[in-house]
């Protein structure tokens, strides 16, 4: 079954805590991307990577840090820095980053400071 | 600066109607246009794509247009059905790196 993964669906954090949102892809996929979402409003951009070992700072890159020493992962760290991390997480994928690509997504986490 | 915009009201219609969702871009020069479905609480899933020289793309009760001069792209659902309620968005390649940018998406609702 191929598809994308993220873990976990719900995520509680403390203030001052650092956190990691997990995703997984086996599409073999070389690009991967993480959005953040707020209600009501679009997806933005948060981190971007085309190929493994790589990634570019998106629109919304301050708080947060990436690795890609996989080609089927791109956790994303939200840190302490990070002003106002409740929200919903999209990690998504494409074969590469080309305007033709479609993007997968999947599930979301649904990240709360409590 | 690059915008992409989409009605941020909710569109309610009756079912069996048409739906026609807008999506408006400026200081971009996109050779595609995506279109994606958002249900609550899970991620978007691809619906089209339409490229610069296609005027007109159809799939199934779907058809999206794009006009490159007015720098817009018409999403239609055909028939409607209340299971078409969703959010929907559109989607453009930023020229500046290899990635989409989002709009904010429309949300539409199908009364039975």
């Amino acid at each position: 079954d191929g598809g994308i993964t993220q873990s976990p669906k719900y995520l509680f954090r403390k203030e001052g805590q650092n956190v990691t949102l997990s995703c997984e892809q086996n599409l073999n996929h070389d690009a991967m991307y993480w959005y953040r979402q707020d209600p009501g409003q679009g997806l933005r951009l948060i981190y971007y990577s085309q190929i493994v070992n790589d990634f570019q700072k998106g629109d919304i890159a301050e708080g947060y840090s990436v690795s890609r020493e996989k080609k089927e992962s791109f956790p994303l760290t939200v840190t302490s820095a990070q002003k106002n991390p409740t929200a919903f997480y999209l990690c998504a994928s494409s074969r590469g980053g080309q305007g033709t690509d479609t993007q997968y997504f999947g599930p979301g986490t649904r990240l709360t400071v409590l | 600066s690059q915008k992409i915009e989409q009605n941020s009201e909710a569109l309610n219609i009756q079912e069996g109607k048409t739906a026609t969702l807008t999506c408006n871009y400026t200081n971009y020069s996109p050779a595609y246009l995506q279109w994606y479905r958002q249900d609550p609480g899970r991620g978007p899933v691809f619906l089209l794509l339409i490229r610069e020289n296609e005027k007109e793309k159809r799939k199934e009760r779907l058809k999206v247009t794009f006009d490159t001069t007015l720098k817009q792209s018409l999403f239609h659902i055909t028939a409607s059905q209340p299971a078409d309620s969703a959010t929907y968005l559109c989607a453009l390649e930023d020229t500046g790196r290899r990635a989409l940018t989002f709009g904010s998406g429309t949300r539409l609702q199908v009364q039975p």
